[in-house]
């Protein structure tokens, strides 16, 4: 069993949706990161959390420490969303940081 | 723009061969990582450097090392290369250990 499992895989939502992906976890962590990534791009950081929630224009994420699990919500889905959204979970102890990623969710968000 | 700069943004080599990968970090951030990102595997940490230290090393292969130099930009070395190390390499920095991470575009390696 993977140590960080996201789902779902793969997401098709129409424009507007609501969207939900989660994320779900079995170490110890000291952060969980939210990364996005463009087809054949760059990957970049949406969210670094380790308690509650915070927001970012659109986007939303949660952490609940006791349950393991992380959510990453899209509010009024865009096509310029579509990307693979990537969960990551980091263990600071000793000043390391060595993230350990989920596999990723595909979202396909159509006009 | 991220402010972290790798290059090449590709590298077309030979199995056996040698590689340089290179990575220079946010102005300011003293942390660096090092990911590979393959179609098999997904994303692995490789490895972290932190004002020229060595942090922490994750799935890296011995066939591959990594330094941060005084200036702090980073290099990964990649050698006796094989097809399976044909993947995207990623470069991250960061002010210390426990910052949000910024990273480049990635180097895309095909080895044939």
């Amino acid at each position: 069993k993977n140590e960080v499992e996201q789902s779902p895989q793969n997401l098709t939502a129409q424009e507007g949706e609501f969207i939900t992906i989660n994320c779900s976890y079995s170490v110890g962590i000291s952060a969980l990161h939210w990364l996005q990534q463009h087809p054949g791009g760059g990957i970049v950081s949406l969210f670094m959390l380790s308690s509650g929630k915070k927001k970012h224009g659109r986007l939303i994420a949660t952490i609940n420490i006791q349950e393991k699990h992380s959510s990453l919500h899209i509010t009024a889905s865009h096509p310029r969303d579509s990307a693979v959204y990537i969960c990551a979970v980091g263990d600071y102890g000793g000043a390391t940081n060595k993230l350990i990623f989920g596999t990723g969710t595909l979202l396909a968000v159509q006009p | 723009d991220s402010g972290v700069t790798q290059t090449p943004k590709h590298l077309i080599t030979a199995t056996g061969q040698r590689v340089t990968l290179r990575c220079s970090p946010r102005s300011g951030d003293l942390s660096v990582y090092w990911y590979q990102q393959s179609l098999d595997q997904g994303l692995q940490f490789l490895i972290q450097y932190y004002n020229g230290e060595e942090r922490a090393k994750g799935n890296i292969l011995e066939r591959f090392s990594a330094q941060q130099f005084p200036d702090l930009h980073s290099e990964l070395n990649l050698s006796s290369l094989e097809l399976g190390d044909s993947a995207l390499y990623f470069c991250a920095s960061s002010p210390d250990p426990d910052s949000t991470l910024h990273f480049g575009n990635g180097t895309r390696l095909t080895v044939t």
